[in-house]
């Protein structure tokens, strides 16, 4: 089975922070995603990479950047922690049909 | 604009009862249809797909249909359980794509 691997269950950080979540999978997958989950939202896509240093704008990009320097890490950076990004983020990767979603990370922005 | 649409942001259903959780979708290149569930402070896992080819996918209580003319799928879960409680998000992919397209979710309330 793959596994997706989230460095962090729960963080919380103050306005302004520059903030990394990790996200390393074991499966050699070549896609990876960042999505953040927010109530009555859903899924929304934040940055997606196909490939190491590569990388593709999803929905929402704004306040977020993100790092593919080893095919297996795939980090997300917010630049300047605002309050309005505290959320559930969750990083997944696929091989083809289906994704494969690490367990999250709750962020809470102070 | 919403391309996967799941209308119902919550429903409630007696256990033992049957759940039906609805999407529609709007691209007719869509080729392959996904259910994720989801617990609280956790990330989303797989349920159950179905490709454009097909019209019913059942894996135990876990049955999903397509109408293709309807661009409708549904995922039928009989009997309800107390586990089942969740939120299930609707999934759509197109060829070539390797992004997947939620839906907002529905939460699913089972009730004792």
């Amino acid at each position: 089975d793959v596994k997706v691997t989230q460095s962090s269950r729960y963080l919380v950080k103050r306005t302004g922070e520059k903030v990394f979540l990790e996200c390393v999978q074991d499966m050699d997958h070549e896609n990876m995603f960042w999505y953040r989950q927010d109530p009555g939202l859903g899924l929304r896509l934040i940055y997606f990479s196909y490939d190491v240093k590569m990388k593709e704008k999803g929905d929402i990009p704004e306040g977020y950047s993100v790092s593919r320097e080893k095919k297996e890490r795939f980090s997300l950076i917010l630049e300047s922690a605002s309050t309005n990004q505290t959320s559930m983020y969750l990083c997944a990767t696929t091989s083809g049909f289906g994704y494969t979603f690490g367990s999250g990370t709750r962020l809470t922005v102070v | 604009d919403q391309q996967v649409k799941q209308n119902s942001p919550s429903l409630s259903v007696q256990e033992g009862r049957i759940s039906i959780l609805n999407c529609d979708y709007t691209n007719s290149m869509f080729d392959y249809f996904l259910w994720y569930k989801k617990y609280p402070a956790e990330g989303p896992t797989f349920l159950i797909s179905i490709s454009s080819i097909k019209d019913k996918n059942e894996d135990g209580r876990f049955t999903v249909f397509l109408n293709k003319s309807a661009k409708h799928l549904s995922l039928h879960i009989v009997p309800s359980q107390p586990g089942d409680s969740a939120v299930y998000f609707c999934a759509a992919r197109a060829p070539a794509w390797d992004k997947i397209i939620f839906g907002k979710g529905t939460r699913l309330h089972i009730l004792p």
